[in-house]
């Protein structure tokens, strides 16, 4: 089945520093990616869509200037998070639209520590 | 706007011991309806798309149903190994749209 890996899986950063999260389809080509952001014990909260070769498409809320979205090719999509705060410590998640049942599949996610 | 609510936040049952995992959804043009189970610290791994009312489908010790306004996802005879947090997710009908997830059910299976 489709498979998406996601890295790293868990970062640890100081403030005032950026990190990259990348998302990768690894044998299917995924022309939409989606980045959700989950607190503990809730639900996935979408922050953006991601289209391959085109700006990505943010949520209301989200700081496009913080969240660094590029959908360069139709494997790779990457989530940078500018100058991090502890305020942005989250478990960040992808999801790549592929042609499947199942439709979507995630990534394992990114447990990001800012400290 | 597309709400996706689901019932009960927690469930904790015994080995063995049945039960129903609700999702009420309000969606303009349900395209499909995504269950996905979830353990701590990983991504969604993906258990059931329906995509019209009546519909049913089964793995294992699960059975999902949809109808118009809701969704279910029975577990008979549910083992500890089935303890995970079980998402409902709905997909509106217009293309490479996100889904949009409620907010889950934790169950606890106690042997």
């Amino acid at each position: 089945g489709a498979v998406v890996s996601q890295h790293p899986s868990r970062v640890i950063c100081k403030s005032g520093t950026s990190v990259k999260i990348e998302c990768r389809s690894l044998d299917f080509q995924a022309t939409t990616m989606f980045w959700y952001r989950q607190f503990p014990k809730k639900s996935l909260m979408l922050m953006a869509t991601s289209n391959e070769g085109s700006k990505a498409t943010y949520e209301q809320g989200v700081e496009k200037d913080k969240f660094l979205i590029n959908h360069a090719s139709l494997t790779l999509s990457t989530l940078t998070v500018t100058s991090a705060h502890p305020e942005d410590s989250s478990f960040y998640i992808c999801s790549a639209r592929g042609t499947g049942e199942d439709g979507y599949t995630f990534g394992s996610g990114t447990r990001l520590t800012v400290v | 706007e597309d709400q996706v609510t689901q019932s009960p936040e927690a469930l904790r049952l015994q080995e063995g011991e049945s039960s129903s995992l609700n999702c009420s959804y309000t969606v303009s043009g349900l395209r499909g309806l995504f269950w996905y189970r979830q353990d701590p610290g990983k991504g969604p791994e993906f258990l059931f798309t329906l995509y019209s009312a009546g519909e049913e489908k089964e793995k294992e010790r699960l059975k999902a149903t949809l109808t118009k306004k809701e969704s279910f996802l029975h577990i008979t005879a549910p083992k500890p190994e089935d303890s995970a947090t079980y998402l409902c997710a709905v997909q509106r009908n217009s293309g490479n749209t996100p889904l949009v997830f409620g907010k889950g059910t934790r169950l606890s299976v106690i042997a």
